[in-house]
């Protein structure tokens, strides 16, 4: 297996922009999180699919954030407009059907908004 | 509610010490524990999980942790520490009663020492 997929690896954008962050997860996997990571926050929870249907929201900072998982190979974030304090690495994950299983992480979004 | 603490920032360790990192944990019910590894420019690598049964959980790299129910704490640690396991360390406790999402700790930096 090939692992969590994400694309792209790096984005250089500027403030206004739209933004749309891609994952794959693991095939057979019906969890899928999406994370952003900085050093001043550390690691924080965006939003937590399960079945393809959004759980819990509650970590997306605002309405500029949107996340969407059409079908259980393929989910993005979207960031409209973006700004430069959303600049962070954002990293997708996915999980197996129990809550004893671990998380597999891709390897993650470098996003600069200038 | 659920959450984690790791205490220490950073730790600092010469190869071929033993190493530990902390991590205690708070939950409402029994926990499920984590720990992960995130090396530089990389996503977040499983290394071991407390499920039930035996205290002493041993993963991958020749790391093992040991679940110790009445300081509600699940250590890290390695008999004798490599250059290569200087890392990002994160500890993840998730509540068995509770949600899928679990709750990472900060995080601790681990540097060992040639």
């Amino acid at each position: 297996d090939a692992g969590v997929i994400q694309s792209p690896r790096h984005e250089v954008t500027e403030m206004g922009q739209e933004v749309t962050l891609r994952c794959k997860p693991i095939s057979g996997h019906n969890s899928l999180f999406w994370y952003r990571q900085t050093m001043m926050r550390g690691l924080e929870l965006l939003i937590y699919f399960n079945n393809n249907v959004p759980i819990d929201d509650s970590g997306m900072p605002e309405d500029r954030f949107s996340a969407k998982m059409p079908n259980a190979s393929f989910s993005t974030l979207k960031i409209q407009p973006s700004e430069p304090r959303d600049s962070a690495v954002y990293f997708c994950a996915s999980s197996a059907g129990e809550s004893y299983n671990e998380q597999f992480f891709g390897p993650g979004t470098r996003l600069t908004v200038l | 509610a659920q959450s984690v603490a790791q205490p220490e920032d950073q730790v600092n360790v010469a190869e071929g010490n033993p190493l530990t990192v902390k991590c205690t944990y708070s939950v409402s019910g029994n926990p499920y524990l984590f720990w992960y590894v995130q090396y530089p420019n990389r996503g977040l690598q499983f290394l071991l999980k407390y499920i039930t049964g035996d205290n002493l959980v041993k993963g991958s790299y020749g790391f093992e942790a040991e679940f110790n129910k009445s300081q509600t704490s699940f250590h890290l640690k390695k008999p004798s520490a490599l250059v290569s396991d200087s890392a990002l360390h994160f500890c993840a406790v998730r509540d068995r009663g509770g949600s899928y999402i679990p709750t990472f700790g900060r995080g601790t930096s681990l540097i060992v020492h040639p």
